[in-house]
């Protein structure tokens, strides 16, 4: 059975603050990593993935895999309030379509 | 493009009633997901098509669920007999498995369901 833990938060950052979410992950033949952005009463909308070890940085986000470690992260720079949000971590194994989602870290930005 | 449509949008039934709850994905998605995500966890797949083969049901629970997708497009959920802890919202997300992209899913905006 695949896990994926995630902190449940909340995590509370000031405007302007880097926001560091964390996973970590059972399962080690997983390979494709995906963080979602979830706000409250709406459907998850993917903000990235990664495959390969190391930094992958889109915008103001970052997501740093250490499959060695089995974690992935996510790092929001200038964080904003309207960053206020779930953020869920998904995994995939390898051969295998079949993701499995942890239950989110809520992030709150505050002004 | 048109994103992935859901209805309802909301339901409430009383329990050991039945409810369907109706999916059409983006136009040529091959894949169909159906989540279930109770309050405060991440979603849990149910289940997912490949056009209109199962890939995996391993999760769903066949005594009282069940899910199609005749035509390999939309795709219906039911659900009976209901029970309390079928609370939930049920997302519905499709995919596109060729490309660059083949591992992103779309959600739709998810149908929430209150048995009493």
């Amino acid at each position: 059975q695949k896990e994926v833990e995630q902190n449940s938060g909340p995590l509370s950052v000031p405007e302007g603050a880097i926001a560091s979410l964390n996973c970590t992950y059972s399962d080690r033949g997983s390979q494709s990593f995906f963080w979602y952005r979830q706000y409250s009463g709406k459907s998850p909308e993917l903000i990235m993935f990664i495959y390969s070890n190391g930094d992958k940085e889109d915008g103001r986000f970052t997501a740093q895999l250490n499959k060695a470690s089995q974690y992935v992260s996510l790092l929001i720079r200038d964080s904003q309030p309207s960053d206020s949000a779930t953020y869920l971590c998904a995994v995939k194994g390898g051969g295998s379509y079949i993701p499995t989602f942890g239950r989110g870290t809520s992030l709150i930005v505050h002004p | 493009e048109a994103g992935v449509a859901q209805s309802p949008r909301y339901k409430i039934i009383e329990k050991r009633q039945s409810v369907a709850f109706w999916c059409n994905p983006i136009s040529g998605h091959a894949t169909l997901y159906w989540y279930q995500q109770i309050l405060g966890q991440g979603p849990k797949l149910l289940i997912q098509f490949q056009n209109n083969g199962v890939v995996d049901d391993s999760q769903l629970p066949k005594d009282r669920f069940s899910a199609e997708r005749l035509k390999g497009v939309d795709s219906t959920l039911k659900i009976q007999p209901a029970k309390l802890e079928d609370s939930a919202v049920y997302l519905c997300a499709s995919s596109d498995l060729s490309g660059a992209n083949y591992n992103e899913q779309f959600f739709g905006p998810g149908t929430r369901l209150t048995v009493l």
